[in-house]
């Protein structure tokens, strides 16, 4: 079974510039995850996906971060513009059912704002 | 919303002693308590997990025990062996249909041989 798929592995911008991280979760799993993991710090929840709707964006700094997972599937973490505190492991994680279980993550991308 | 707080930061054991890694939880509702191994560079993987109907699990060298009245679970890792050298997360989470995970800071373990 293939694993959640994530790219690009690494990314380096200047501050203000925008970025785009692309996560494809493994087959038939309807919720998928996007963590923010700060150096020497546990991940940490940006936006819940059930399908294609939004279940928690609540962390999500919405001024300059978006999401979506328009057809249930793949979907897109986009920063613009990036702060340097955007400097991050973006983890992306999925999980078969809505209720408990474990969640199945990608490598990640790493991002490096200068 | 859940908080979880995370102890030691680090842990230096020898090979062959046993490491324990203890964590705190804030919301009596969460009821669903994983841990997560990470290597150097790679992706989270789970390694043991708890419900909150069960006070003790145990998979070959390692074990969680968890306690619910205090809010509190922990790992353990017997027979430590230099490949168990890792950062090792705690997570909570109340389960339902807005299941998440809320992790601790984790703890990064060194195994010396």
């Amino acid at each position: 079974e293939a694993g959640v798929a994530q790219s690009p592995r690494y990314k380096i911008i200047e501050k203000r510039q925008s970025v785009a991280f692309w996560c494809n979760p493994i087959s038939g799993h309807a919720t998928l995850y996007w963590y923010q993991q700060i150096l020497g710090q546990g991940p940490k929840l940006l936006i819940q996906f059930q399908n294609n709707g939004v279940v928690d964006d609540s962390q999500l700094p919405k001024d300059r971060f978006s999401a979506e997972r328009l057809k249930g599937v793949d979907s897109t973490l986009k920063i613009q513009p990036a702060k340097l505190e955007d400097s991050a492991v973006y983890l992306c994680a999925s999980t078969y059912g809505t209720n408990t279980g474990e969640l199945f993550f990608g490598e990640g991308s790493r991002l490096t704002v200068l | 919303g859940e908080n979880v707080e995370q102890h030691p930061s680090t842990l230096s054991v020898q090979e062959g002693d046993s490491a324990v890694i203890k964590c705190t939880y804030s919301d009596s509702a969460s009821n669903y308590f994983p841990w997560y191994k990470q290597e150097l560079g790679k992706r989270p993987q789970l390694i043991i997990d708890i419900r909150s109907n069960v006070g003790e699990k145990k998979d070959q060298r390692i074990a969680v025990t968890l306690n619910k009245t205090a809010k509190h679970f922990s790992l353990h890792i017997t027979e430590t062996q230099p490949e168990d050298s890792a950062v090792y997360f705690c997570a909570a989470s109340k389960g339902g249909s807005n299941y998440k995970l809320t992790f601790g800071k984790g703890t990064l373990l060194t195994v010396n041989p």
